[in-house]
């Protein structure tokens, strides 16, 4: 059960735009549109902040959206906030045996 | 509110067993699958164990088939994940989390951690 691939770390200035990205295979992110996006800071409980791919729920700026193609989705962030600062997971529904699996998290500086 | 709060971490020694709970409140528990995710010190998240609404189905990553076993109790609204033949690597921060209707999690409890060493 490998882990999906995520960089280990992105920057950006407050205003900009960044994007990570997320590596699974064709038997996850590319056989199900069930991508979710989390968002974590220090100390506290992940967030969902993306589903399904590029869905967002009730509650989260419209400064996060998430896309796929193949075997990689990618979540991007525009006009980047101070807040923004966190470690992000991307994860997707496996259907073999009802599972899932998550990246290796992303930490976002806003310099 | 949706809540869900678990309780039970700990430091146990390698080859113990420890079981945790998580509570849950403002929504009907009985009708959502639930989760358990962990989170080493300083790593990244990994699912770990699934249940469905009525316990009819459930799911271990490998890394934990065989060892943990996770249950619930629909009328007192709780999840356990019974934890045993504890290894060093089992140290974590563990979240309970619910599955919504579709193929995420959300919320997520604040966590718990357990602590395996001698």
């Amino acid at each position: 059960q490998s882990a999906l691939t995520q960089p280990a770390s992105v920057s950006g200035s407050p205003g900009q735009s960044i994007t990570i990205s997320c590596t699974g295979t064709s038997s996850d992110v590319g056989d199900y549109n069930y991508v979710s996006w989390y968002q974590q800071h220090p100390g506290k409980a992940p967030k969902v902040i993306i589903y399904d791919v590029s869905n967002r729920p009730s509650g989260v700026s419209n400064r996060f959206s998430g896309s796929k193609s193949g075997n990689t989705a990618s979540l991007t962030i525009s006009g980047l906030q101070a807040e923004d600062e966190a470690t992000y997971y991307c994860s997707s529904y496996r259907g073999s045996s009802t599972s899932w699996v998550f990246g290796g998290g992303t930490r976002l500086t806003v310099l | 509110e949706v809540q869900l709060v678990e309780s039970g971490g700990g430091l146990v020694q390698p080859g113990g067993s420890l079981r945790l709970s998580c509570v849950a409140s403002g929504f009907p528990f009985s009708s959502y699958s639930m989760n358990w995710v962990r989170q080493a010190p300083g790593k990244g998240l990994n699912w770990i164990s699934y249940i469905s609404s009525h316990s009819d189905s459930t799911s271990y990553a490998d890394s934990v088939k065989g060892r943990f076993t996770i249950s619930r109790d629909n009328a007192k609204n709780f999840l356990y994940l019974q934890m045993n033949s504890l290894r060093v690597e089992d140290t974590a921060v563990y979240y309970c989390a619910k599955k919504t209707s579709g193929y995420w999690f959300d919320p997520w409890g604040q966590g718990t951690l357990v602590t395996v060493s001698s």
